[in-house]
């Protein structure tokens, strides 16, 4: 298994601009994530999903939407990139039922640090 | 709105000693707490605690879980430079699990 992969693992951005950051998972978990970390905030939820076709906001949405078509992928797209949004993103996945011995534990990617000038 | 409060938020002590961290919450229909160590990458996990008074335990590290009080501690005894990492608690709540992570406990261990 893979895990968890992000795609990029840097990226520098211009004000305004838009992009899409990636996120897959090969445990076939029915939860997703998205959270962002900044130095001093431990980490916030900014969208979850708990199956394909089905996401929900967190903590911090503004700016950001996702989708959830499959499974396996749990896309963040980035509207129109403000300094704000300066950052680490990190992807999570976990079942979302406990059942069968199955925990709640969630798989982090490696991140993404995204650079907003 | 949940609020996770974790304490202290950044600790040094040397090696060989014994550590407590404390994390307590608020959450909506709480339903699992869980415990992570993060150092320069992704945070990686320790412990699922579910049950009040019941202690987790992996190696050095032990947790427990009080859900009358809405608090948990993790402890760490012997304390190693390896142990040196932020810790984070992140209870889960709702239906579906939403995770509210604390902002962290930063543990420095010095030989």
């Amino acid at each position: 298994n893979a895990g968890v992969t992000q795609t990029p693992k840097f990226q520098v951005l211009k004000t305004g601009q838009s992009m899409t950051l990636q996120c897959a998972q090969d445990m076939n978990h029915e939860y997703m994530s998205w959270y962002r970390q900044d130095p001093g905030m431990g980490l916030r939820l900014i969208h979850y999903s708990v199956g394909a076709g089905i996401t929900d906001q967190g903590e911090v949405p503004n700016g950001y939407n996702v989708s959830r078509s499959t499974t396996e992928d749990f896309p963040l797209r980035l509207l129109s990139a403000a300094p704000s949004q300066t950052s680490v993103y990190f992807c999570a996945s976990s079942y979302s039922r406990l059942a069968g011995g199955k925990s709640y534990e969630q798989y982090f990617g490696p991140g993404t640090r995204l650079t907003v000038t | 709105e949940d609020k996770v409060v974790q304490s202290p938020l950044s600790l040094v002590v040397h090696e060989g000693d014994t550590v407590t961290l404390n994390c307590s919450y608020e959450v909506t229909n709480f339903r699992s707490l869980l415990w992570y160590k993060q150092e320069k990458k992704a945070p990686t996990f320790l412990f699922m605690l579910t049950s009040s008074g019941i202690e987790k335990k992996s190696g050095r590290l032990s947790s427990i879980l009080d859900k009358k009080e809405l608090f948990s501690i993790l402890n760490i005894t012997a304390t190693q430079t390896g142990d040196s990492a932020i810790y984070l608690c992140a209870p889960l709540s709702g239906g579906y699990q939403k995770v509210t992570f604390g902002t962290g406990t930063k543990l420095q261990v010095i030989p």
